[in-house]
């Protein structure tokens, strides 16, 4: 059965430093897409990056890089130089390619220090 | 902004009644989910659609229907409403271009049931 977890509830870093959000996953699919999403305590969820099981290359969007290691089922991300408009919840999902539902884990809350 | 619209923001009611939310999902695009967020049980995948027909089904209750119509809005339905029904529920839409990888959520309507 799908499964997502985030087994970091809560995370510190200080401002212009990175930071790595774990996340693990469970299919027994070989199709799969992993997606990362920010929810702000304004509440809106905003998509930072996705990752095709069959991509070969760690997908990257600006400051954010998803560490994908498909053996290890993982797939982290990674914000470079961290803001303090980086303080949120993080949230990992996964889509199988079978069907359509996608699935998320419980979530990190990143805080960034001044 | 998502482009993808919600309304109403937020919706107070009493246990037993039934309420409608409405989504508009972004231009072009043809899928439409909704999910539901409370503090107990996370982000759950509730239902998807895409070009007006049922693509998907999550952890969606009896109680809750949905559809989506030839104008590919969407709305959900919640009738015999519950105390434990409060939560966030977001739309989110996906599909221009044919890209199915990104979903862009809506700001979200917080339903709140006494």
């Amino acid at each position: 059965a799908q499964k997502i977890t985030q087994t970091q509830p809560g995370m510190f870093v200080q401002e212009k430093e990175a930071v790595t959000l774990d996340c693990t996953y469970d299919t027994s699919d070989q199709s799969y897409g992993l997606f990362w999403y920010k929810q702000p305590s304004s509440g809106e969820m905003i998509f930072l990056i996705y990752q095709g099981s069959y991509d070969e290359q760690n997908a990257t969007e600006g400051r954010y890089s998803l560490n994908f290691q498909k053996a290890r089922k993982s797939a982290n991300l990674v914000i470079s130089a961290s803001q303090l408009g980086d303080s949120a919840m993080y949230f990992c999902a996964m889509r199988e390619g079978r069907g359509f539902k996608t699935i998320f884990g419980a979530g990190t809350r990143l805080f960034v220090k001044a | 902004d998502s482009g993808v619209t919600q309304t109403p923001k937020h919706l107070i009611t009493a246990t037993g009644q039934r309420v409608t939310l409405r989504c508009s999902p972004r231009s072009g695009d043809l899928s439409v989910y909704w999910y539901q967020q409370s503090l107990d049980q996370g982000l759950q995948f509730l239902i998807q659609y895409y070009n007006g027909e049922e693509r998907a089904k999550g952890n969606i209750l009896e109680r809750f229907s949905a559809q989506q119509f030839p104008d590919l809005h969407s709305e959900l339905n919640l009738s015999s409403l519950e105390l434990g029904d409060s939560a966030l529920y977001f739309c989110a839409s996906s599909g221009a271009g044919g890209v199915d990888n990104e979903q862009f959520f809506g700001p979200g309507t917080r339903l709140t049931v006494l």
